[in-house]
Parts: structure tokens; C-alpha cells; sequence
């Protein structure tokens, strides 16, 4: 069964400093999603792509978080500088595409914790 | 200001009986709504779905129930077994289909015992 991959599964890092997580979609969904869930939240979205364009990142801090999907199928989302705050589980998800109703998968995420 | 509620944090039953896990959304544009479960250490797996033209959806042993008038959605589990023994969090989108933005509630750790 097709799945989304993410790596790395855990990651510590000490504030101020650069980290980046990757996420590989299912084959052949046009959509990716990166999430953010913070400890006792919900996921709350920070970045949608259409391919390789930016659909909505209206809750992406972008002076400090970044993403690409340059060639419209892996991503990577980086955080710099990383900030005691971003502690949480990103999770990456895909769809097939916008014209839905497609349902997203979500990958099994990336535990960030910021010392 | 969050516009989906999962006003209950947590929720115990007992094997065989019927789970319900309530759902309140604040925005009138919401169209497409959806139950997601999340075990540790796993990403959220999509359960079932209904768009706001209709009132109910089933698949098994899972039921969502709509009513827009109230605003208000459920989830039935009809029997619950140990296996559903998950957090589930409700979601909503504007869109037309759950490839939309979702907008996700704070989730219902819901505990099935034998």
C-alpha cells in the first residue's frame, strides 16, 4: 500500500539553529500539505502546494519557516533560526488533487523537539 | 478563536457498545466535514466523510451524523472493539472535498476496554 514518507522520524535540535524535514508523497498526487501539531492540538496547516506552486501558506511564519516542492513531487520544509516554540510533530500529507473529493493521507511525521 | 470544538477530551467504553464522539464548528462556510483517527506514533488515517448536503454517512461500524442547522456533527461507533482505541479528531473544509485546507478540532481520545 502506497504511503507517505517523511524523514527524519525524530529530531532534536538546540534553539537557533537550521533544521529541515523532508516528505515524500504518495505517487502521483498532485497536492502536499505540511502540518503542524502542537502537543494537545489539532494538525493545523502551514503550507499547501499545488505541484510545484504555493497554493496557501497564510500560517507560515515565513520569517523563520520555508518550504519548496521544486519539481512538484518531494518536499522539504526548513525552520531557521529554530525557536524553543516549534517544538511539535510536522506532519506531511497528500491528495490527488484539488478537485476533490480527495481525501489526504498523512505521513507518520517528524517529532521536533527544540532545546 | 477555533472553529472546530471537540469539547471532550477523552472518552471510556466499554467493548460492544456504542461509541459517540461530538463535533462543533463555528464557520458557516464549512462544507465538507471529516473524522480522522490518529494511533501514537502514527499520522492521522482518514475514516469517513460527509459534505453538508447530506445528513448522514455510513461505512460499517462508522457513522457521521450532520446537522447544519446546529452546527454539530457526530461519529457513532457501533461496536466498539479494543482496536478503536484512538484519538479522533474531527475536521472541516471549505472546499467541496477534504482536499481542501482541513481545519481540525483538538481530538477525542476515546478508550475502548474488553
Amino acid at each position: 500500500e502506497a504511503e507517505v514518507a517523511q524523514s527524519p522520524r525524530y529530531k532534536i535540535t538546540e534553539k537557533s539553529q537550521a533544521v529541515a524535514f523532508w516528505c515524500d508523497p504518495i505517487s502521483g498526487h498532485a497536492t502536499l500539505y505540511w502540518y503542524r501539531q502542537i502537543l494537545g492540538q489539532g494538525p493545523e496547516l502551514l503550507v499547501q502546494f499545488q505541484d510545484e506552486s504555493v497554493v496557501d501558506d497564510s500560517q507560515l511564519p515565513k520569517d523563520r519557516f520555508s518550504a519548496e516542492r521544486l519539481k512538484g513531487v518531494d518536499s522539504t520544509l526548513k525552520i531557521q533560526p529554530a525557536e524553543l516554540g516549534d517544538s511539535a510533530m510536522y506532519l506531511c500529507a497528500s491528495s490527488l488533487g484539488l478537485a476533490g473529493p480527495y481525501e489526504q493521507y498523512f505521513g507518520p511525521g517528524t517529532r521536533l523537539t527544540v532545546t | 478563536d477555533q472553529q472546530v470544538k471537540q469539547n471532550s477530551p477523552s472518552l471510556s467504553v466499554q467493548e460492544g457498545r456504542i461509541s459517540i464522539l461530538n463535533c462543533d464548528y463555528t464557520n458557516s462556510m464549512f462544507d465538507y466535514f471529516l473524522w480522522y483517527k490518529k494511533y501514537p506514533a502514527e499520522g492521522p488515517t482518514f475514516l469517513i466523510s460527509i459534505s453538508s448536503i447530506k445528513d448522514k454517512n455510513e461505512d460499517g461500524r462508522f457513522t457521521v451524523f450532520l446537522n447544519k442547522s446546529a452546527k454539530h456533527l457526530s461519529l457513532h461507533i457501533v461496536p466498539s472493539q479494543p482496536g478503536d482505541s484512538a484519538v479522533y479528531f474531527c475536521a472541516a473544509s471549505e472546499g467541496e472535498g477534504g482536499s481542501e485546507k482541513l481545519v481540525f478540532g483538538k481530538g477525542t481520545k476515546l478508550t475502548v476496554n474488553p
